[in-house]
């Protein structure tokens, strides 16, 4: 059974350009969660989202970022007009709908660098 | 400019001996807590949980403690091995609220050989 899968594992951008992560969920998962994590810091939450609904994006900022879960294929964050400050690891989670979200299972994430 | 993140709080411990690492949680109202495991350049490893209804929970070499008057949590590691070497998170959540987990500021755990 594999884990949460995340690509790219590396995204390098220039200031303006636009990043797409992807995260798909395990097997019978149907709750994704993003979550930004800087150096040295822990994991802040950003977006929980079940298939073609967005539950919670209290913590993703209100300009630039957007994300979904489509019926068919991978959770996408979208960052677009990149900037140094969204040099970041993006994190993504899924947890079973039996589970209530309860226990997220994180994947490798994705290390955004932004020249 | 470059903006510089605060440092972890290391704890050094000698191999075989046990670990233990604390957390203090911010909201009364969490009542599900897990601890994560996250080595360099890898996502947070599930590790164990507990639920607010027990003070502690025993797994595969580690176990939790949950002091609700206080509001802290612990973890023990026995006989810590190199590859216990990581950082460590405790998070929060409302059980089965199904929504975002809170975030320690981690632990880094260092063995001595």
């Amino acid at each position: 059974n594999a884990g949460v899968m995340q690509n790219p594992r590396h995204l390098v951008r220039r200031r303006g350009q636009e990043a797409r992560l992807r995260c798909s969920p395990m097997k019978g998962h149907s709750h994704v969660y993003w979550y930004r994590q800087l150096p040295e810091e822990g994991l802040k939450f950003m977006v929980y989202l079940q298939k073609e609904n967005i539950i919670d994006e209290s913590g993703m900022p209100k300009e630039r970022f957007s994300a979904e879960f489509p019926k068919e294929g991978p959770s996408i964050l979208r960052i677009q007009q990149v900037v140094r400050g969204d040099s970041a690891a993006y994190f993504c989670a899924s947890s079973p709908p039996a589970n209530g979200g309860d226990t997220q299972y994180f994947g490798p994430g994705t290390r955004l660098t932004v020249l | 400019g470059e903006s510089v993140g605060l440092h972890l709080p290391t704890l050094s411990v000698q191999e075989g001996d046990n670990s233990i690492i604390n957390c203090a949680y911010s909201n009364s109202a969490s009542d599900y807590f897990i601890w994560y495991k996250q080595e360099s350049g890898k996502g947070p490893q599930f590790i164990i949980d507990i639920r607010s209804n027990m003070d502690k929970r025993q797994g595969q070499r580690v176990t939790v403690l949950l002091n609700k008057t206080v509001k802290h949590l612990s973890l023990q590691i026995a006989a810590t091995q190199p590859g216990d070497s990581a950082v460590y998170f405790c998070a929060e959540n409302t059980a089965g609220s199904a929504s975002k987990i809170i975030f320690g500021s981690g632990t880094r755990l260092s063995i001595r050989p």
